[in-house]
């Protein structure tokens, strides 16, 4: 089975804290993504890697950074946390770019900015 | 901009019912169509895909139905049971470019006993 973990489950942060979450893939994926859910909004892209040290921005990326360093780790940063970004972050890992390859989802990273 | 719309928000149904979700998409583009479920605390799980060539797609309870010409697919819940209460995501992708995918709103389903 494949398994997507992040690394928080839960994060109270300052505004203006740089804020990282991370997220870990154990099969080999090449594309990995970064979502925010938020309640009537549904699930919308920030950023997506399609291999290591590459990326591409998404609907929101205004606000965030990622950094894929290696194939099986995907960060996201907040380089300054804003009350506003305060929501549930989900990464997701899909095999290619193969148009019907399923996206496996991490459990998410509830995050609070104060 | 919404590129895919899903109604409702929110659906009640009795066990054994019949749960149904819309979604509606504008861009001619997308060739790839699933449905995610999500429980509470989980991450969402495809639950199942069509591709434009079909019009139906049926797995044990769950059946998509596509309309090509109406832009829209739907989701058909049959002998709905209370393990189906989760939240449901319509999504799309293009055959070319990104293949990123976009989603729906959302809809939350709770199944009564």
């Amino acid at each position: 089975d494949v398994k997507v973990t992040q690394s928080s489950r839960y994060l109270v942060k300052r505004t203006g804290e740089k804020v990282f979450l991370e997220c870990v893939q154990d099969m080999d994926h090449e594309n990995m993504f970064w979502y925010r859910q938020d309640p009537g909004l549904g699930l919308r892209l920030i950023y997506f890697s399609y291999d290591v040290k590459m990326k591409e921005k998404g609907d929101i990326p205004e606000g965030y950074s990622v950094s894929r360093e290696k194939k099986e780790r995907f960060s996201l940063i907040l380089e300054s946390a804003s009350t506003n970004q305060t929501s549930m972050y989900l990464c997701a890992s899909r095999l290619t770019d193969g148009a019907g390859e399923t996206q496996y989802f991490g459990p998410g990273t509830r995050l609070l900015v104060l | 901009q919404q590129q895919v719309k899903q109604s409702p928000q929110s659906l009640i149904v009795q066990k054994g019912g019949i749960s149904i979700i819309n979604c509606a998409y504008e861009n001619t583009a997308f060739d790839y169509f699933p449905w995610y479920q999500q429980f509470p605390g989980k991450g969402p799980a495809l639950l199942i895909a069509i591709r434009p060539d079909v019009s139906e797609k049926k797995e044990g309870r769950f059946t998509i139905s596509f309309n090509k010409s109406a832009k829209q697919f739907s989701l058909h819940i049959m002998d709905s049971q209370p393990g189906d209460s989760a939240t449901y995501f319509c999504a799309a992708s293009k055959r070319t470019g990104r293949r990123a995918l976009t989603f729906g709103s959302g809809t939350r389903l709770q199944v009564q006993p």
